[in-house]
């Protein structure tokens, strides 16, 4: 079954809305969670790395303030779009690094993904 | 339902030999199938897609991938490792509704 959920898995909303999307670890406690972003025809592009109890960190080109990251508790990350755009219409997935078992096992698992269409 | 099962948690080559990294799949819907490399600290990076043309797809840095219909597989492979090439390798299908499934990863570990 699946170890990461990801919530909703479809979402269409009104320009000038906020969208959340949340991320869960199931079965492990992730300190650290990634989002990623993929456009049409393109590879998925890491946007943000987050951190429990802490502030994300946002790879070069990714507006933090646009992209809000909230990793409050060991099995939940979400990312909400803010003001959300036609052009944030994307495919958003989430991973969650299990870091239960040995340095060398540590393990990458991935939500199913949401699709966030903005009319 | 749909899923994805990489067969080797960890695989490890001498370098020069073949990689053959395996990947199996079930889906109810005609599928895209995809391979991805993390190397460490970095985002996923696409190797090659599979989405119902040829069936070997030839994807970077000298990897291929067939898609056999009848053994619902899609095994990485690449005739010669290099050093580079020691990462995590996650094969991915893309089914109905835009759902996708990834595996849970297969780490390539290359000796010299």
């Amino acid at each position: 079954g699946a170890v990461v959920s990801q919530h909703p898995s479809w979402v269409i909303c009104k320009s000038g809305t906020s969208v959340k999307i949340e991320c869960r670890s199931l079965d492990f406690q992730a300190t650290t969670m990634f989002w990623y972003r993929q456009f049409p025809k393109q590879s998925l592009m890491l946007m943000a790395t987050s951190n429990e109890g802490s502030k994300a960190t946002y790879e070069q080109g990714v507006e933090k303030d646009k992209f809000l990251i909230n990793h409050a508790s060991l099995t939940l990350s979400t990312l909400t779009v803010t003001s959300a755009h036609p052009e944030d219409s994307s495919f958003y997935i989430c991973s969650a690094l299990d870091r239960s078992g040995a340095t060398t096992n540590e393990k990458l698992f991935f939500g199913s993904g949401t699709q966030l269409s903005v009319l | 339902a749909q899923s994805v099962t990489q067969l080797d948690s960890h695989v490890s080559v001498s370098e020069g030999t073949p990689v053959l990294l395996r990947c199996n799949y079930s889906s109810s819907y005609s599928p895209s199938l995809f391979w991805y490399v993390q190397h460490p600290n970095k985002g996923l990076q696409l190797l090659l897609k599979y989405t119902s043309a040829a069936t070997l797809v030839k994807g970077i840095n000298g990897f291929e991938a067939e898609f056999k219909k009848s053994e619902t597989s899609f095994h990485l492979t690449k005739p010669s490792a290099h050093m580079s090439d020691a990462a995590e390798y996650f094969c991915v299908v893309k089914g109905g509704y835009q759902k996708v499934t990834f595996g849970t990863g297969t780490k390539l570990q290359v000796i010299p």
